[in-house]
């Protein structure tokens, strides 16, 4: 399987604890992107990666979020002293980069987090 | 700021039924349309998309016309299968800055009754 992989697919934690997630985009794929989805809504974009350098931050990923990429292959987002408003669906997207015309992105299976 | 406003579900069909989910939007400038299906237990997949004014994607007998006059982005289908039943999601990208993200309505769940 070559799609976008994400682990692990479920994470349950108690409030207060940190979580990891990774992704692993396609291979030969340069951009990388993170989504967050609740129950009932579409994706909200929370950050973008070109190779290893974050280009993009939503004002969603608070301080309490960070996301790295380090050497432009995965990338893994972390969250600090989790929330209950954490719990959601964490998608991973990645694409190809050519210039400034759009390329498909191609969504993992995503991490479902639940903060008790 | 850019925004995806989709007709809300759920949304229940017999077979054979024809199908339209409405789809609006607010952005800057022209931006590229999509719909994206997600399938239970399955990550979310492309399934048409159209880049400027009066383009039409199709795939698998969907159907979507950009229409910037209407700012709306309808998807259709003549028949629906048992099989389309899934969450489908209306979203735009901007053509400006680097990013390309792309902002997602809030989905309507469509399922297709045998």
């Amino acid at each position: 399987d070559t799609g976008v992989s994400q682990d692990p697919r479920h994470k349950i934690t108690k409030r207060g604890q940190n979580v990891t997630f990774r992704c692993d985009p396609i291979s030969e794929h340069n951009r990388l992107y993170w989504y967050r989805q609740t129950l009932g809504q579409g994706p909200e974009f929370l950050t973008y990666f070109q190779n290893e350098a974050q280009l993009e931050k939503s004002r969603l990923l608070s301080d309490r979020f960070s996301a790295e990429r380090p050497k432009g292959s995965f990338s893994t987002l972390e969250i600090q002293r989790t929330e209950q408003g954490d719990s959601a669906m964490y998608l991973c997207a990645s694409s190809s980069g050519t210039g400034g015309y759009y390329n498909e992105q191609f969504f993992g299976p995503g991490t479902r987090l639940t903060v008790l | 700021g850019n925004s995806v406003t989709q007709m809300e579900g759920p949304v229940t069909l017999s077979e054979e039924a024809f199908l339209t989910i409405n789809c609006t939007y607010t952005a800057t400038g022209y931006p590229s349309l999509f719909w994206y299906v997600q399938y239970p237990g399955e990550g979310l997949q492309l399934l048409l998309k159209a880049t400027k004014a009066d383009d039409k994607g199709s795939n698998k007998g969907f159907e979507a016309t950009y229409r910037k006059e209407t700012t709306s982005f309808h998807l259709e289908k003549g028949s629906v299968q048992v099989s389309d039943s899934a969450v489908y999601f209306c979203a735009l990208s901007s053509r400006g800055g680097s990013a390309r993200q792309l902002t997602f309505g809030s989905g309507t769940q469509l399922t297709v009754l045998p």
